[in-house]
């Protein structure tokens, strides 16, 4: 059973336009939700975070929305640049279950198109 | 500093070697994790010691055996691996593994095992 789910496996944006990637969970003990970058032949580097008491968190071009009562969060890119071009996988938490395991989503591929 | 470093980068190892993967911190995170991704699969959690001490064990099979000599070193001790066991192996550490808050875990880049 997949507890986070990233729906569109790739997507492509025009560079300057917004890329919006998105993300669905299951388990209602999920409070603290992460984005990951990952480059091929790399880790994942942590982009941004948010608490599940916050319903937004923004970080330069980076911002992270989440809806509690629709278990979804999205991750807006405004204005995308070529070196977006990753993928992005969501991750969450339990913050009660004080055990820092992180469950990932299947990524999104973005291409951002010069 | 804040890297996390993993070596080897690349492995390939017969199904009777033993062999090991390592990773090192020096950020003074008290938490560390071994993740396995296969190829477009999110990455797995397989272990997670905190404060040196095992606290997850994600039913990993035997033939992976895990190591954390001390708060900055983990291992990953592979024994009689299955070719089913390739994929990529990333190590991770977090301030904190139990308590609040869960912030970032900081990935190193992953050593790329194959097992032939």
């Amino acid at each position: 059973d997949q507890q986070v789910k990233q729906n569109s496996p790739s997507l492509s944006v025009q560079e300057g336009r917004i890329s919006i990637l998105n993300c669905d969970y299951t388990n209602s003990m999920f409070d603290y939700f992460l984005w990951y970058k990952k480059y091929p032949a790399e880790g994942p580097t942590f982009l941004i975070s948010i608490s599940s008491i916050k319903d937004k968190n923004e970080d330069g071009r980076f911002t992270v929305f989440l809806n509690k009562s629709a278990k979804h969060l999205s991750l807006h890119i405004v204005p995308s640049q070529p070196g977006d071009s990753a993928v992005y996988f969501c991750a969450a938490s339990a913050y009660s279950s004080n055990t820092g395991k992180l469950i990932f989503g299947q990524g999104t591929t973005l291409q951002v198109k010069p | 500093d804040t890297e996390v470093t993993q070596t080897p980068k690349h492995l390939v190892m017969g199904m009777t070697n033993k062999k090991s993967l390592k990773c090192e911190q020096h950020m003074g995170h008290r938490a560390m994790y071994w993740y396995k991704q296969k190829a477009k699969k999110p990455p797995e959690l397989m272990f997670v010691y905190s404060y040196e001490k095992l606290s997850i064990n994600e039913s990993v099979p035997s033939r992976f055996s895990p190591e954390c000599p001390n708060s900055s070193l983990l291992n990953l001790h592979l024994h009689a691996l299955q070719p089913e066991d390739s994929a990529l192996y990333l190590c991770a550490s977090s301030p904190q593994g139990n308590g609040p808050p869960n912030t970032e875990a900081f990935f190193g880049q992953g050593t790329r095992l194959t097992v032939v």
